[in-house]
C-alpha cells in the first residue's frame, strides 16, 4: 500500500509570504504528526492530531503556524508571514494510535521549505 | 528542544565491522525508538524498545536500554556500505503507563561505511 505522501517536495518562497504544506497519511491511520528538521539536527515535534482534533500543539513555535485535519485524513500545515528561520524540512508521520498502545510512526519524505 | 545527546556525532568504519551508537535522554520514557535517515529526508523506523525491556534484536540490529542510566545503544553488526545514513534515537515520554505519542529526537549519528 501507499506510504505517507507529502506535497510539494520542495517549496521556495519569499519572506513574508504564506505557504501551505500538505500531508496524506496512510489510509486508516488515526494519528498524524508534524515535525520540523533543521540542517544537522534531529526532527522537532510541532503538532499531533488524533482524528480531526489537535491533541497536542505544544511544539508550534508561534501563532504564525497553524495546522488542520478537517476530515481526519489529509492534513495541511499553514505558515503565515514566513521568515528565513522557517527554512527547514517539514516531516509528516502517521500511525495507528491505540488508546493505550505503543506504535510505530511512518514518516513521509518531507517538504523542504526555503524562505529567501 | 532535543531530548538528549547521541554519541558519537559521526562514525566512520569499514564494511564488515560493527557500529555502535549511543543515546542518552533526560525524562522518564514509555519507549525508545531508533530511526534511520538517508539524504536528510524521510525517516525509516528500525526498532522500538519499551521501558520494561533491556535488549531487543532485529536482524543485524541489537538495541539495549538502561533506564537507570537513561541511555540506549544501537549496534549494527557486519555493516554494509548500504548502512551509510544518519541514525536517530527518539523517546516517547511516559504518560502514567501509556505513551504521549509525540517523539523527541536526538541530534543523530552520521554513520559512514566504506566498502
Amino acid at each position: 500500500g501507499a506510504g505517507v505522501s507529502q506535497t510539494p517536495s520542495n517549496k521556495v518562497t519569499e519572506k513574508g509570504k504564506y505557504v501551505e504544506l500538505r500531508c496524506d497519511p496512510i489510509s486508516g491511520h488515526t494519528a498524524l504528526y508534524w515535525y520540523r528538521q533543521s540542517l544537522g539536527q534531529g526532527p522537532e515535534f510541532l503538532i499531533y492530531f488524533q482524528g480531526t482534533g489537535a491533541a497536542d500543539d505544544s511544539g508550534l513555535p508561534n501563532d504564525r503556524f497553524f495546522a488542520v485535519r478537517p476530515e481526519g485524513s489529509v492534513s495541511t500545515l499553514k505558515i503565515q508571514r514566513t521568515e528565513r528561520g522557517d527554512s527547514a524540512v517539514y516531516l509528516c508521520a502517521s500511525s495507528l494510535r491505540w488508546t493505550s498502545g505503543v506504535d510505530e510512526q511512518f514518516f513521509g519524505p518531507g517538504t523542504r521549505l526555503t524562505v529567501l | 528542544s532535543q531530548q538528549g545527546e547521541e554519541d558519537p556525532q559521526a562514525l566512520s568504519i569499514q564494511e564488515g565491522e560493527n557500529a555502535t551508537m549511543n543515546c542518552s535522554y533526560k525524562t522518564s520514557i514509555n519507549n525508545l525508538q531508533w530511526y534511520r535517515q538517508n539524504s536528510g529526508r524521510g525517516l525509516v523506523h528500525l526498532i522500538l524498545i519499551r521501558s520494561n525491556e533491556r535488549e531487543k534484536h532485529s536482524g543485524r540490529l541489537r538495541v539495549t536500554l538502561d533506564t537507570s542510566k537513561k541511555s540506549s545503544s544501537l549496534l549494527i553488526t557486519a555493516s554494509r556500505a548500504a548502512d551509510t545514513a544518519s541514525y536517530f534515537c527518539a523517546t516517547d515520554a511516559d504518560a502514567g503507563g501509556t505513551s504521549y505519542g509525540k517523539l523527541t529526537f536526538g541530534q543523530g549519528t552520521i554513520l559512514t561505511v566504506h566498502p
